[in-house]
């Protein structure tokens, strides 16, 4: 069974400051590595999918990812009241690309 | 961009009982999946379809479940009979090609 952890819990930050969540992995097979976010009674929205080592912007979501070490990370820059919402880290075994998903981190951005 | 949708978005019904929960998938697509969320924890995957197959199930995906895209309709989890354990956000997921997947909001069952 993949295990994915993500941490923290929960995070409070000030809109305008930087937001960082983590997520680790038990193995770096998977080719596919993703960053969702999921608004209360919403479905997932995804913002950052990672296929290899290093960085990837998409907008102001930048992860980053070090299969080495097992871990990926998610980077929200100047963060929202809006951007407030349960962020899942998930990655993706080969084949037919089932996602794991770890439990969370939620993000509650203060104005 | 491509939505996939659930209906309904809530169910309640009484162990024992058959619920079907459906998912009108992005309609060029051909991989489907459903994953299940009990409340307070981490999104699981049941199972995945193509070709008009299962492709990959997981140890959730019990006896119970079936699933089915009849005439290219609705993508189908029957769940007969249901147990109290099934109640959870069902989450329904599409993709053309496998990589980048599509989530529906989810059907909330609640099995009484």
């Amino acid at each position: 069974q993949q295990k994915v952890q993500q941490s923290p819990e929960s995070l409070t930050v000030s809109e305008g400051a930087m937001a960082s969540l983590n997520c680790t992995f038990s193995d770096g097979t998977s080719d596919n590595f993703r960053w969702y976010r999921q608004h209360s009674g919403k479905g997932l929205e995804v913002l950052v999918s990672i296929f290899s080592d290093g960085e990837k912007e998409e907008g102001r979501f930048t992860a980053h990812l070090n299969r080495a070490s097992l871990h990926v990370s998610l980077h929200i820059r100047e963060p929202q009241p809006s951007d407030s919402a349960v962020y899942l880290c998930a990655k993706s075994n080969t084949g037919y690309q089932n996602f794991y998903f770890g439990k969370g981190t939620s993000l509650t951005v203060i104005p | 961009g491509p939505k996939v949708l659930q209906i309904p978005s809530h169910q309640i019904i009484d162990m024992g009982q058959m619920v079907t929960l459906n998912c009108d998938p992005v309609s060029n697509h051909l991989y489907f999946y459903w994953y299940k969320q009990i409340l307070g924890q981490q999104m699981e995957f049941l199972v995945n379809f193509y070709n008009g197959k299962v492709m990959e199930k997981s140890k959730l995906f019990k006896d119970q479940f079936s699933v089915e895209r009849p005439d290219g309709s609705y993508f189908t989890l029957k769940i007969q009979p249901t147990a109290l354990e099934d109640s959870a956000v069902y989450f329904c997921a599409s993709s053309k090609q496998g990589r980048e997947q599509y989530f529906g909001p989810g059907t909330r069952l609640t099995v009484l």
